[in-house]
C-alpha cells in the first residue's frame, strides 16, 4: 500500500482480555517497528524487527506483550490479560531498513486502545 | 540510558519565525531526527541531521551540534496549519538497538492569527 496501515484505529475492551494489534508495512520495507504513545509522554519503544533477524523485543513492559512478524511483511502485536495502563496510541512505523544508512521511520495512523 | 529534553509548548503568531531546541544525552549517537505531529495523527518525517551544520528544507531548517548535544528546528514564516506537535528522536548506534528510535516528548506549538 501507499502507507503504513493499522487495524483497528480503536479498540475498547474491559481490563483482563487480550487484544490484537495489526500493522501492514510499507511494501519493500524491512524494518518495522511499534511504539506506544500516552498522553502527555513522549513515544516509547517497544520492538522492532529487521529483515529475518532476531526482533529487538527491549521495550516491551512486561511478558504480556508480544509481537510476531510474519512474511517479513505483517506485523501483530498482542497483549494479554489487559491492564488500564495499558491504555494508549499503539504506533506502528516502517523504514526500508535499520541501522547505519538512517532511513526514516514512515509511520502509521495509530490504534487507539482504551482499557475499560 | 538516553535523556532527550524539548520545551513542553511554545506560541506563536502568523508569519513569525520560531526556533524550537532539543537537547540530547546520548552514547552512541547516530543522527537526529524531527517529526511533525498534529493531533489524533501519525508523525511525519521532517528532517534527519547527523553532521555538524544546518540542513534547508523550504520553510523549515534543522541544526545539529554533536559537540553539545544540541539541535533545533526552525520554522519560518509561520502559517496556522503549522500548529502541532514537534517530535525529536535519536538514534542510536549501538549493537542490538540500531536503527530504534529515543523519542523527546513533543513540542506543541501553537501558532495563533
Amino acid at each position: 500500500g501507499a502507507g503504513v496501515s493499522q487495524s483497528p484505529s480503536n479498540k475498547v475492551t474491559e481490563k483482563g482480555k487480550d487484544v490484537e494489534l495489526r500493522c501492514d508495512p510499507i511494501s519493500g520495507h524491512t524494518a518495522l517497528y511499534w511504539y506506544r504513545q500516552s498522553l502527555g509522554q513522549g513515544l516509547e519503544f517497544l520492538i522492532y524487527f529487521q529483515g529475518n533477524s532476531a526482533p529487538d523485543k527491549s521495550g516491551l513492559p512486561s511478558d504480556r506483550f508480544s509481537a510476531e512478524r510474519t512474511g517479513g511483511s505483517v506485523s501483530t502485536l498482542t497483549i494479554q490479560r489487559t491492564q488500564q495502563e495499558d491504555s494508549a496510541v499503539y504506533l506502528c512505523a516502517s523504514s526500508l531498513e535499520a541501522g547505519p544508512s538512517n532511513q526514516p521511520q514512515h509511520f502509521g495512523d495509530g490504534t487507539r486502545l482504551s482499557i475499560l | 540510558g538516553q535523556n532527550i529534553d524539548q520545551p513542553t509548548e511554545m506560541t506563536a503568531t502568523e508569519g513569525a519565525i520560531v526556533q524550537i531546541n532539543c537537547t540530547y544525552q546520548t552514547s552512541g549517537f547516530n543522527g537526529l531526527f524531527w517529526y511533525q505531529q498534529h493531533a489524533g495523527e501519525a508523525p511525519t518525517f521532517l528532517s534527519y541531521n547527523v553532521l555538524d551544520g544546518l540542513e534547508e528544507k523550504g520553510r523549515f531548517s534543522s541544526f545539529l551540534s554533536r559537540s553539545k548535544g544540541y539541535s533545533y528546528l526552525l520554522l519560518k514564516e509561520l502559517q496556522m496549519k503549522d500548529s502541532a506537535s514537534y517530535l525529536c528522536a535519536v538514534s542510536v548506534d549501538r549493537g542490538s538497538t540500531l536503527g530504534r528510535l529515543y523519542f523527546g516528548r513533543g513540542t506543541q506549538l501553537t501558532v495563533w492569527p
